[in-house]
C-alpha cells in the first residue's frame, strides 16, 4: 500500500534562511509524486511534481524537489524563505499519475519570521 | 486554465438539515472528481471518487447514505450532506481531473467551510 510520511508537522525559519520540507512515501510501484500548498481556508495549490525523467522538478515561487528513489524520497526545498511562503503544505503520492486517488501526508506548517 | 470553483464557500445550516455543496470545472471535461474532507489543523481525507454517468465509489468508513454524491455532467459534481449533525462541520475539497486519457493531475477547488449548530 502507498504512503506518504511528512517529517516535522512545523518548521520554523528565518526570512531569508532555506526551507527544507521532508517528504518520504512508500509504493510498491514508481509513484508519481507531489506538492501542494494551501493557505488559510484556501484549496490546494500545486507546486510542483514528479512524474517520470529528470529527478529534480522546479516548481513555482521558487521551489524545487529532487525525486530520490534509493531514499523514497521527494524533500521540497526554497533557497530563501518570504514571509508569503508561511502556508501548509502537503506532499502527495500516486499511482498512475494522478488516475487513481492521491495519498496526501499529514502537512507540514511553515512558520517564517522576519 | 483548469479552473475549480466550488459553491458556496462558506454555509452554515442547522442540525438535521441537509445542504449541498457544488463542484464545478470552468474551463475543462472532468470524467472523474474527487471529494475530501478537511479538519482542522488536518491533511485530507478522501471521501470518495465520483465518476460522470455512474456511482460514486467512497472509502472505507464513509457513509454513502449521508454524503450523497452525484455526477450528473462533465463539469458538475455535487456532495449533498444528509442529515447534518455538528460532527459533519468540516471544511470539504473537490477535485477534478480532466478528460483526456494521458492527463494526471487533480485541480483543487478552493473549499467550502461547513458548520452545523
Amino acid at each position: 500500500a502507498q504512503s506518504v510520511t511528512q517529517l516535522g508537522s512545523h518548521v520554523s525559519v528565518s526570512e531569508g534562511a532555506l526551507v527544507l520540507l521532508r517528504c518520504n512515501y512508500s509504493s510498491s510501484v514508481p509513484p508519481y509524486l507531489f506538492w501542494y500548498v494551501q493557505y488559510p481556508n484556501q484549496g490546494l495549490q500545486l507546486l510542483l511534481k514528479y512524474t517520470t525523467g529528470a529527478t529534480l522538478v522546479k516548481g513555482i515561487n521558487g521551489f524545487e524537489a529532487e525525486f530520490k528513489k534509493s531514499e523514497t524520497s521527494f524533500h521540497l526545498t526554497k533557497p530563501s524563505a518570504h514571509m508569503s511562503d508561511a502556508a501548509e503544505y502537503f506532499c502527495a503520492v500516486s499511482l498512475y499519475g494522478g488516475y487513481n486517488k492521491l495519498i496526501f501526508g499529514a502537512g507540514t506548517r511553515l512558520a517564517v519570521h522576519p | 486554465g483548469a479552473v475549480v470553483s466550488q459553491h458556496p464557500s462558506w454555509v452554515i445550516c442547522k442540525s438535521g438539515t441537509s445542504v449541498k455543496i457544488e463542484c464545478r470545472s470552468l474551463d475543462f471535461q472532468a470524467t472523474t472528481m474527487f471529494w475530501y474532507r478537511q479538519f482542522p489543523k488536518q491533511s485530507l481525507m478522501l471521501m470518495a471518487t465520483s465518476n460522470e454517468g455512474s456511482k460514486a465509489t467512497y472509502e472505507q468508513g464513509v457513509e454513502k447514505d449521508k454524503f450523497l454524491i452525484n455526477h450528473a455532467s462533465l463539469t458538475l459534481s455535487t456532495l449533498t450532506v444528509t442529515s447534518a449533525h455538528p460532527e459533519d462541520s468540516s471544511f470539504y475539497i473537490c477535485s477534478a481531473r480532466q478528460r483526456q486519457e494521458s492527463s494526471y493531475e487533480q485541480y483543487f477547488g478552493p473549499g467550502t467551510r461547513l458548520t452545523v449548530t
